[in-house]
């Protein structure tokens, strides 16, 4: 079975500093993983996605991810934040359908 | 190209009392995907339809169901409802089947509340 975890409940981080939320898979075979938000009262938008290939993959609004097979993660990363960047933020797994971490909440302060 | 739509945005129902969401993707997308988000949950797949047949589907009661129509809209049935169906219902729609090579894009929701 596959399965996906973002440890952190939310994450606070300053306006333009760099901003981090973790994310960590667990899947037979070939990971294809997603990165997703969510804003309040929207639909999840997606950011970006790992099929193959490089390990950092750059995705919408400036953010990107790096995949790493040893540590089994796939970190998503933005160099400076800005407050419009507070939201929920999905990380997913897919096989033969899309699963989905619990979601990590960001709040960038001014 | 309009994006996924989903009616009605806003839904309050009874307990024991059914439900019929609606669906639609985006044009030329065959693939309509269900989703059950809930505070304590998450997000939880409830089912995938591509061209009119059930592809995958969730762990969740026989009490949900869906149909998918020949232009590619899908519905989406709760009976018998329960206060713990209160969620926000996503519909995400992909060219084809196989969620690994097309991405999903998501509807902005139906908020079922169940009273």
């Amino acid at each position: 079975a596959q399965s996906v975890a973002q440890p952190e409940d939310q994450v606070n981080v300053a306006e333009g500093n760099p901003l981090t939320v973790k994310c960590t898979y667990s899947v037979s075979g070939n990971p294809y993983l997603f990165w997703y938000v969510q804003y309040p009262n929207r639909g999840l938008q997606f950011l970006l996605k790992y099929i193959t290939g490089d390990n950092l993959v750059k995705g919408s609004y400036g953010f990107e991810a790096e995949f790493n097979k040893s540590q089994t993660s796939f970190h998503l990363k933005k160099p400076s934040a800005l407050v419009s960047d507070s939201a929920l933020y999905f990380c997913a797994v897919a096989g033969n359908k899309l699963t989905f971490g619990g979601g990590t909440r960001v709040l960038v302060k001014p | 190209k309009a994006g996924v739509t989903q009616t009605p945005r806003y839904l309050i129902k009874t307990r024991g009392q059914q439900v019929t969401l609606s669906c639609s993707p985006i044009s030329g997308h065959r693939s309509v995907s269900w989703y059950q988000q809930t505070p304590g949950q998450g997000l939880q797949f409830l089912f995938e339809y591509f061209s009119e047949t059930q592809r995958n589907k969730g762990n969740f009661p026989g009490r949900f169901s869906g149909r998918q129509f020949s232009n590619s809209r899908s519905e989406m049935n709760v009976s018998t409802l329960e206060l713990g169906d209160s969620a926000l219902y996503l519909c995400a729609s992909s060219l084809a089947t196989g969620v690994g090579t097309y991405e999903q894009y998501f509807g902005p929701g139906t908020r079922l509340t169940v009273t």
